[in-house]
């Protein structure tokens, strides 16, 4: 499986938007980029995906470079529900094969 | 909208007993995944199944198995416990096709003592 490389940790406040960033340089043609994040103890929770082209939905957006080596999960206002641990996986089809992520705390 | 359930939420066996987890996947979703999460460890794939076959197999120990049933659901069974097999066991399913996103029960917490 392509590797993916994530800071160990980040921080933010409340209500300012967050970058997550991911680096995955050697990623193959039919690697979707996806996003979980896990809060504790609970199961991991789908963020968002894609291929090429940047994607929006309500939760965050993922823009993905025009190389696609890399990409940044961004959370346009975070709160204190979005601390979590932050997964970038890279994935063709089938399984998630998780990696280190990166945990984001919020500050009040 | 309906969610992945898995039960038992808590169980708690001794060591060298059996231990059955029950998961029921979202409707119209033929994927079933199976992983495991240690304490302060990433979760790790262990099995999956597709349509009721075997699709994938992980880091699953001889000691444990699974199944697919016609309804869907699936058992992660699990004989001669050890303590290294406390963990959060995690089912997810998904729909069939490359990018279907997985979605994750809230998972069962087995504590061998």
């Amino acid at each position: 499986d392509a590797k993916t490389t994530q800071p160990n940790s980040m921080e933010s406040n409340e209500e300012e938007p967050v970058h997550l960033p991911c680096n995955h340089s050697t990623i193959s043609g039919t690697d979707y980029i996806h996003w979980y994040r896990q809060l504790p103890s609970q199961g991991p929770e789908y963020v968002i995906h894609g291929l090429t082209s940047n994607v929006n939905n309500r939760m965050a957006s993922l823009a993905i470079a025009e190389d696609r080596k890399s990409s940044t999960l961004i959370l346009h206002r975070a709160t204190l529900r979005d601390a979590a641990v932050y997964y970038c996986i890279l994935r063709p089809y089938g399984k998630l094969t998780f990696g280190q992520g990166t945990i984001l705390t919020v500050h009040p | 909208a309906a969610g992945v359930i898995q039960s038992p939420r808590h169980l708690i066996k001794e060591k060298r007993e059996t231990a059955t987890l029950k998961c029921y996947p979202i409707p119209r979703h033929d994927t079933v995944y199976w992983y495991q999460q240690g304490p302060g460890q990433d979760p790790q794939f262990l099995i999956s199944f597709y349509e009721k076959m075997q699709s994938d197999k992980g880091s699953i120990p001889d000691r444990f198995s699974a199944q697919q049933f016609s309804d869907y659901h699936s058992e992660l069974n699990m004989s001669s416990l050890e303590l290294g097999d406390s963990a959060l066991y995690f089912c997810a399913s998904s729909q069939s096709g490359g990018s279907s996103p997985l979605h994750f029960g809230n998972g069962t917490r087995l504590t061998v003592t």
